[in-house]
């Protein structure tokens, strides 16, 4: 399975954006780049998916490289509730594919 | 509420002793996913089951079984606990059997076992 760093942790301040950086230099080409997030005592919960081009929903934007070998989850006005665990996971198409949870980074937000 | 629902919430036992995890997928969702996260180990994948057939394995241990029910529901067994299987064991779903690069699961709140 191709494999994902990010930093441990990260602090922002409230109402301020956050970027959280992903490398995965050896991600192959049908390795699509998740995120889910850990709130303290709750299960993970999806954020945010794609594959190649950047992509926007309610809860985040998810910044992609030109070449694939890193990403950004950026949060964009970060509130209280967004102190978190964050996990960058790539999926590959297949059978057996599954997520597979790393360290993550942990956000702390400081109001 | 993700739509995912575990029972019991809190379970406290004794070593030796055998216990049942229960989980309801979200309505529509075909494959069921079982996580364990201790302290030490973090989120480690156990198992998947799609419309009742096992699909992947990950590292479930031999005295931990799982099914899952024609209704859709998954059952996690734990026998011979140990005070190290202490962990919240985590259930997720999604709609697809998994091949798919773009699988988006959805988690249930955890199932919080200790082993005294």
């Amino acid at each position: 399975d191709a494999k994902t760093t990010q930093p441990n942790s990260m602090e922002s301040n409230e109402e301020e954006p956050v970027h959280l950086p992903c490398n995965h230099s050896t991600i192959s080409g049908t390795d699509y780049i998740h995120w889910y997030r850990q709130l303290p005592s709750q299960g993970p919960e999806y954020v945010i998916h794609g594959l190649t081009s950047n992509v926007n929903n309610r809860m985040a934007s998810l910044a992609i490289a030109e070449d694939r070998k890193s990403s950004t989850l950026i949060l964009h006005r970060a509130t209280l509730r967004d102190a978190a665990v964050y996990y960058c996971i790539l999926l590959y198409g297949g059978a057996t594919n599954k997520l597979i949870f790393g360290t993550g980074t942990l956000l702390a937000v400081q109001p | 509420d993700s739509g995912v629902t575990q029972t019991p919430k809190h379970l406290i036992t004794a070593t030796g002793q055998r216990v049942t995890l229960r989980c309801s997928p979200r309505s529509g969702d075909l494959s069921v996913y079982w996580y364990q996260q201790s302290l030490d180990q973090g989120l480690q994948f156990l198992i998947q089951y799609y419309n009742g057939e096992e699909r992947a394995k990950g590292n479930i241990l031999e005295r931990f079984s799982a099914q899952q029910f024609p209704d859709l529901h998954s059952e996690l067994n734990l026998s011979s606990l140990e005070l190290g299987d202490s962990a919240l064991y985590f259930c997720a779903s999604s709609p697809w059997d998994g091949d798919s690069g773009a699988n988006v699961l959805t988690f249930g709140a955890g199932s919080r076992l200790t082993v005294l």
